[in-house]
Formats: structure tokens, sequence, C-alpha cells
């Protein structure tokens, strides 16, 4: 059974660093064609991907945030962290990690997601 | 980047009525598309990939099709369990998949 659990703050102030962890049990993060992303999605507003990381390590980001965003893993702990820095209020949404699988990028399990507030 | 389109952003039916949702994509991406449904307060649910194949466990009443540019997501018969929030995710783009706006389904 695969799961996929999002932790982190739920409230950040302007310019401050938000770290999340995906903790994931189910499927292991070694295995060939394994990743994880993040996705964020404002309140009542669409869905934006963020970021992935995969089985060998190879990270991508989505272009308009990537130079504040970093994705790393632990594979022994079964976690994956994403830091953002330089927060806004612009930035307040649900986030949430799924499992995704590499060639054909679908997102065949979520997390709960983690709605992160950023204010003052 | 590919820009997804969805239409239309929110509709109203009947239950048993039909319902179609397109998604049309701003450059040709093959049949590197999938759907996904959103009910109020939860997290996404895959439901269709590569266009039209049924994702494990969900009901046969959705359908997709499409190529290229220009898809849609078929639910026959609607039923008040499928009131939710729909959206496209293209993948032709990889690593950098793209959604759609979404289309919210409403029971009149």
């Amino acid at each position: 059974q695969v799961t996929l659990k999002e932790s982190g703050p739920a409230l950040v102030k302007p310019t401050q660093t938000l770290t999340l962890t995906c903790t994931f049990s189910g499927f292991s993060l070694s295995t060939s064609g394994m990743c994880v992303s993040w996705i964020r999605q404002p309140p009542g507003k669409a869905l934006e991907w963020l970021a992935r990381i995969d089985w060998d390590e190879d990270e991508y980001y989505t272009t308009s945030l990537k130079t504040r965003l970093t994705i790393s893993k632990d594979s022994s702990k079964n976690q994956v962290v994403l830091t953002m820095t330089n927060m806004d209020p612009g930035d307040t949404a649900t986030y949430y990690c799924a499992r995704e699988i590499a060639v054909s990028a679908k997102f065949d399990y979520w997390g709960q997601g983690i709605l992160v507030a950023v204010s003052s | 980047d590919v820009q997804m389109t969805q239409s239309p952003s929110s509709l109203s039916a009947s239950v048993g009525d039909k319902v179609t949702i397109t998604c049309q994509a701003s450059r040709h991406i093959s049949k590197a598309l999938n759907w996904y449904q959103q009910k109020p307060g939860k997290s996404p649910k895959l439901l269709i990939y590569d266009a039209s194949t049924l994702e494990a466990g969900v009901p046969s009443r959705f359908s997709g099709s499409g190529s290229g540019t220009d898809f849609a997501l078929t639910i026959n018969s609607l039923q008040p369990e499928d009131i939710a929030t729909y959206y496209c995710q293209q993948y032709d783009n990889l690593p950098l998949p793209t959604f759609g706006g979404g289309t919210r389904v409403e029971i009149k």
C-alpha cells in the first residue's frame, strides 16, 4: 500500500525559507523509474507542478521558481524534502507530494496536502 | 512551456447526463495527457493516463479521448459522487508537466 504524507509549518513569514518533508511508504525511491514530485495549489486555483526528484538523484524544477527551490531525498528514511526560499504571500497554497512514474509522468498516489500560509 | 486550456471552466448538469470536458494543448503532444479528479477538500486522483487508458478502479463511465492538441474527458451518466474539479495534465514536455486550469462539475 502506497502512502505519502506532507509535514512542515502551517505558517511562515515573508522572506523566510519554507521546508517541507514528504514521508512515504509502499515503494522505494531507489527503484528505477520512481520519482517524487511536489505540486501546489493556491486556494481556489489550479494545480502547479514545482519539482521532481528521481530514483537516480536527478532533479527538475519549474522554470519560474527554479532559483528558489531545492529538492532532495533520503532513501533510507523514505523522505523527500522541498525547500523554497524567500517566501511571499503569493506562495500561500496547499502543497502536495505525489509519486510519479517517470516515463508517463502520471501522479498515481498523492499525499493529503499541507496548507502553508505566508503572512507577517 | 506547453499551455493547457480547459473548457468550460465550470458546468452544471443533471444526474444521468453525459458530460464532456475538453482540454487543448498549445502544441502537439501526441497522447501525452492525463486526467485527474479532485473532490472538494481532497487530493487529486488519477482517472485516465495516456489520453484514454482508465486507471485501475476508476468507474467505466469515465473515458478519455483525443490526440495531438485536442482532448476530451467524458462522464457517461453523471453521478452525485462525480461532483469535483477535473484537471488535465500534459507530459510531452518532460520532465516539466503542466496542468490545465480545471473544470468544476456541479449537479443541477
